[in-house]
Parts: C-alpha cells; sequence; structure tokens
C-alpha cells in the first residue's frame, strides 16, 4: 500500500488566495483526519471524518476553513481566503475503524508545507 | 481536551545509550500511543498501550504506563543514528474523541 498521500508537498501563495490541500487515505480506512502543525501550538486537530461524514470540526479554526470528503479515498481542505497565519504543516491522516471510545492508530502523510505571504 | 506533556523537550545522547523520554497527562485516558517524526515527514506510530497494561515492548523500543501518576515512558535502547527525530505521545481520553498530541521531544544522536 502506498500509505496515505497528500499534494501538494509544498505550497506557496499570497495572502487573500485560495488554497486546496488535497488527501487520499490508505484504501479501506474508515477514518480520516486533517491536523495542523505549528511550533507556537503544536498539533491540532481541525476535522475528522467517519464513513466520508465530518464527526467533529470544532478544531476548524473560523469559517475560512472548510473540508469535504466526497467520497471514501479522497478529502479536500480548503482555505478561503487565505492568511499568513495559517502558514503551517497540514497533515492528513486515516486509521481503520471508527471511534469505539478510543482510537487505534493512526497513519499519517508526509504533509503540505503551506506558506502565506 | 488534554494534552500530553513530553520531558525533556529535547535530548542529545551518543550513539549506542540508551534514550529515555517521558509524558505525562492530567485526566483518566483510554489509552496512550506514541509517535515518531523524522524531520520534514509525517508521525508514524510506534507503539500504543491501554490503560490496563504497565508495559509493551516493540524491537528496541519499551513503553511503560503508570495510570496512578498519570505518566508514560518512552525507553529506546542501543540507540542508532536512524533514531534522531521528534518523538510524540498521543492520548485517548475517557469522554473525548480527540486523539491529542503533546509537544515532543527533540532526541538528536550523536554518532
Amino acid at each position: 500500500d502506498a500509505g496515505v498521500i497528500q499534494s501538494p508537498r509544498h505550497e506557496v501563495t499570497e495572502m487573500g488566495q485560495e488554497v486546496t490541500l488535497r488527501c487520499k487515505p490508505i484504501s479501506g480506512h474508515n477514518s480520516l483526519f486533517w491536523y495542523r502543525q505549528t511550533m507556537m501550538r503544536g498539533l491540532e486537530l481541525l476535522i475528522y471524518f467517519n464513513n466520508n461524514v465530518p464527526i467533529d470540526d470544532s478544531g476548524m479554526p473560523e469559517d475560512r476553513f472548510s473540508a469535504k470528503m466526497p467520497n471514501a479515498s479522497f478529502s479536500t481542505l480548503k482555505i478561503q481566503p487565505s492568511e499568513p497565519r495559517d502558514s503551517a504543516v497540514y497533515f492528513c491522516a486515516s486509521s481503520l475503524g471508527a471511534y469505539t471510545g478510543f482510537w487505534e492508530k493512526l497513519f499519517f502523510g508526509s504533509g503540505t508545507q503551506l506558506s502565506v505571504l | 481536551s488534554q494534552q500530553g506533556e513530553e520531558d525533556p523537550q529535547a535530548l542529545s545522547i551518543q550513539e549506542g545509550e540508551n534514550a529515555t523520554m517521558n509524558c505525562s497527562y492530567k485526566t483518566s485516558i483510554n489509552n496512550l500511543q506514541w509517535y515518531r517524526q523524522n524531520s520534514g515527514r509525517g508521525l508514524v506510530h510506534l507503539i500504543l498501550i491501554r490503560s490496563n497494561e504497565r508495559e509493551k515492548h516493540s524491537g528496541r523500543l519499551r513503553v511503560t504506563l503508570d495510570t496512578s501518576k498519570k505518566s508514560s515512558s518512552l525507553l529506546i535502547t542501543a540507540s542508532r543514528a536512524a533514531d534522531t527525530a521528534s518523538y510524540f505521545c498521543a492520548l485517548n481520553n475517557f469522554g473525548n474523541e480527540k486523539l491529542t498530541f503533546g509537544t515532543g521531544t527533540r532526541l538528536t544522536i550523536i554518532p
């Protein structure tokens, strides 16, 4: 298996532009997560999906952020309009099962390094 | 939701030595996981230990969990240069669906 695949690996954009990050989870995994990593705040959970349905988006910073999972093999995280404070590494992760009182291990992609100028 | 606190924040040791890092937390957990992150890469799962377990091993890794002290430790024996990475604990808190990550320990193995 190729693992969790994210694209692009790096994204540099100007403030105000729309940014779309993409993720392909491991085939057969039922849960998908979007995390953001910064030096100041560490790893933050933005949103997670189970069977393509958003379950908890309480970590999404504001309305400028949106995430979709149109099918089991693809998810997007969109920022519109982007701001310099959105600069971070964005990770997608997937897990085999659903939440049953706890999570089993997560498989992470290599991340997208986003720089908003 | 609570976040684990790793200690130390950074650790440098000679190759071949053992490395120990700790994770402390405040409220009850269902399980605790350790992950490794190499520079510029995603996190890789190392070990999951459940709240009713006290110790687990995987190759050169040994994880302990003391629920009375609300702490866990990760021991890497006979360290290698390739072990240079950041190590994170992740908490599954009771009653909270979020898997929360600590701030990490940055481990450097000196050849």
